[in-house]
């Protein structure tokens, strides 16, 4: 079964309008991380934002936010005021923490193309 | 946040050479370092896991003889594509972390092309 499960192969949005980027899990393992990654075409993995399982408050990074649903399992990604710059491939990571292997799982990734 | 470098970022090799990919942690110490393949348009696939000064562990239908991994410290790790096959040609990434954190950190990359 997948772990990670982005059901959005793509997904396009105007210029400085908000986007959500969707994001379920599934784990038994009451410790995990949540994070979302941007991918340019470039290749690089650049590290968005960070969600602790037991964290309380959603996490934000400046035009990013977390919306964390723990009784859901979801973690879907805000990006606010869109921008050209912003168009890339998404990716939705979790790592579990069972037995010390915070072995990463990664999502299929989201296609966000942003329009002028 | 920290920095992961990777070199060659970069390769074209023939079929049948040993190709290497070295993974550095510039700014701390990585305990654990992971290796991804990812094809075109498709999402990473993690193919081994290595711990500084253990064998790494691949995951099923990775190649261990085919893909050496070896973790010698906490700032490098290697990767072999050994005997090479344009079938390997991909998208190599590696990742770093330290013992006990959910955190990762990506270098940059390496497009291996085999002709």
């Amino acid at each position: 079964a997948q772990k990670i499960t982005q059901t959005q192969p793509g997904m396009f949005v105007q210029e400085k309008e908000a986007v959500t980027l969707d994001c379920t899990y599934d784990t038994s393992d009451p410790s995990y991380g949540l994070f979302w990654y941007k991918q340019p075409s470039s290749g690089e993995m650049i590290f968005l934002i960070y969600q602790g399982s037991y964290d309380q408050q959603n996490a934000t990074e400046g035009r990013y936010s977390l919306n964390f649903q723990k009784a859901r399992k979801s973690a879907n990604l805000v990006i606010s005021a869109s921008q050209l710059g912003d168009s890339a491939m998404y990716f939705c990571a979790m790592r579990e923490g069972g037995g010390g292997s915070y072995i990463p799982t990664f999502g299929r990734g989201t296609s966000l193309i942003v329009h002028p | 946040g920290a920095v992961v470098s990777q070199h060659p970022s970069r390769v074209i090799c023939k079929s049948g050479t040993s190709v290497k990919i070295e993974c550095r942690s510039l700014d701390f110490q990585a305990t654990t370092m992971f290796w991804y393949r990812q094809f075109p348009k498709k999402s990473l696939m993690l193919m081994a896991t290595s711990n500084e000064g253990s064998k790494a562990t691949y995951e099923q239908g990775v190649e261990k003889d085919k893909f050496l991994i070896n973790h010698a410290s906490l700032t490098l790790s290697t990767l072999t594509v050994t005997s090479a096959h344009p079938e390997d040609s991909s998208f190599y990434i590696c990742s770093a972390s330290s013992s006990g954190q959910y955190e990762q950190y990506f270098g940059p990359g390496t497009r291996l092309t085999v002709t």
